[in-house]
Order: structure tokens, then C-alpha cells, then sequence
């Protein structure tokens, strides 16, 4: 069975620190990873995904996550943070037919 | 021109009550979900159609019934309300490659259920 593993439930930053949320997943096989994010009272938006080829994706809104295969990781980076990235961050893992969602970590960021 | 819309966005019902959500995508998808939200933000799949057919039920209520009358709408009936039915239902859909059979799966606005 598929599974994912987010280890920062709640991260508080400055403007301008630099971010880097962890995301593990156990399943055997071929995967394809997204990062989603929901901000206040808001649906889930894409982020990023990765499905095959260079391990280092970028998305929008200047993050980026790299895919460390021999460590069963995606984790998700953004060099300056800034205010309105304060939100919800799903990472999420699709092994089978389902999209198995890791428990969410809190990002706020105070100017 | 939403990709995926789901009204209401939210309802507030009495215990007992039946209720319908009902979801609409309009980006020529094959694969159509359901997902739970609940208080603590966590995030489960509760049913999948793939062109009008099931493909996942997870261990849901039968009190939850999914309808899908065409591939581009699938509809959330509750029957019996109960208080734990409180939570965001997302909507969503994705086109699955024919070969992988995986895609990106693009999320509703939700539709915020309270139980009193």
C-alpha cells in the first residue's frame, strides 16, 4: 500500500526565509508526485507535479521540488518566501489509482 | 468558466436530512473523484468514476451514494445525515493516459457541509 509522510505539521516563517517542506512515500513501484496548496478557505491548487525525466521540477509561484528516488523523497523549496504564501501544502503520491494525500503542513509567514 | 464547480459551495442541514452536491467538469475529463475533507485538513478519496463506471469505493457509508448521469458530471447523495458528515467534499476530475492510466487530477472549489 501507498502512503505519505509529512513531518512538518506547522512551520512559521519570515518574509524572505527560505522554505523547504519535507515529503516521504513508500510504494514499490513507478510513482508520479504533486504538491498541491490551499490557501485560507480556498480549493486546492496544483502546484508542481513530477512524473518522469529531470528530478528538479519547477512550478508556480517560484517553488520547486526535487524527487530523490534512493530516499523515497519530494520535498518542496522556495528560496524567499513571501506573505500570500501562507497556506495549506499538500504533498501527494500516485502509485496506484488513487491520489494518497500526506496530513498537510501549515506554512505561516509573517511580513 | 470553472474546470471543475460544485454547488452549493456551502450548506447547512439538520441531522437526518438528505442532501445533494452536485459536480460539473468542463474539461473533456474520462475520471471524476470525490474527496473528504475533514477538520483537521486531512484529505481522503472516497469514490472514482471512469466514463460514467466506478473504479474506487473506498470504505464509505452506503448512506453516500455517487451518481454520475455523464462523464462530465458526478453527483454526491447523502442520505441520513449524521453530525461526523461535517466536512469540505471536493469534486475533481483528470484524464487518464491511456497507458499509465495516471493523470493530474484538478480539484473543485469545495462545498463547505455543516451538520447541526
Amino acid at each position: 500500500a501507498q502512503s505519505v509522510s509529512q513531518h512538518n505539521h506547522h512551520v512559521i516563517l519570515s518574509e524572505a526565509a527560505s522554505l523547504e517542506l519535507g515529503c516521504n512515500y513508500s510504494y514499490g513501484g513507478t510513482v508520479n508526485l504533486f504538491w498541491y496548496v490551499q490557501y485560507p478557505g480556498q480549493h486546492l491548487q496544483l502546484l508542481l507535479k513530477y512524473f518522469s525525466g529531470d528530478p528538479l521540477v519547477k512550478g508556480i509561484k517560484g517553488f520547486e521540488a526535487e524527487f530523490i528516488k534512493s530516499k523515497f523523497s519530494f520535498n518542496l523549496r522556495k528560496p524567499s518566501v513571501q506573505w500570500s504564501d501562507t497556506a495549506e501544502y499538500f504533498c501527494a503520491v500516485r502509485g496506484t489509482d488513487k491520489l494518497i494525500f500526506g496530513t498537510g503542513t501549515r506554512l505561516q509567514v509573517f511580513p | 468558466d470553472t474546470a471543475v464547480s460544485q454547488t452549493p459551495k456551502y450548506l447547512v442541514t439538520q441531522m437526518g436530512n438528505d442532501k445533494s452536491i452536485k459536480c460539473e467538469q468542463n474539461l473533456g475529463h474520462d475520471t471524476m473523484y470525490w474527496y473528504k475533507q475533514d477538520s483537521k485538513k486531512f484529505l481522503k478519496i472516497m469514490f472514482s468514476y471512469n466514463n460514467k463506471e466506478l473504479i474506487i469505493n473506498e470504505t464509505v457509508p452506503n448512506r453516500f451514494s455517487p451518481k454520475s448521469p455523464d462523464k462530465a458530471h458526478l453527483n454526491l447523495h447523502i442520505n441520513s445525515l449524521e453530525l461526523g458528515d461535517s466536512a469540505v467534499y471536493f469534486c475533481a476530475s483528470s484524464q487518464e493516459d491511456t497507458i499509465s492510466r495516471r493523470g493530474t487530477i484538478y480539484f473543485g472549489e469545495g462545498s463547505w457541509l455543516t451538520v447541526v
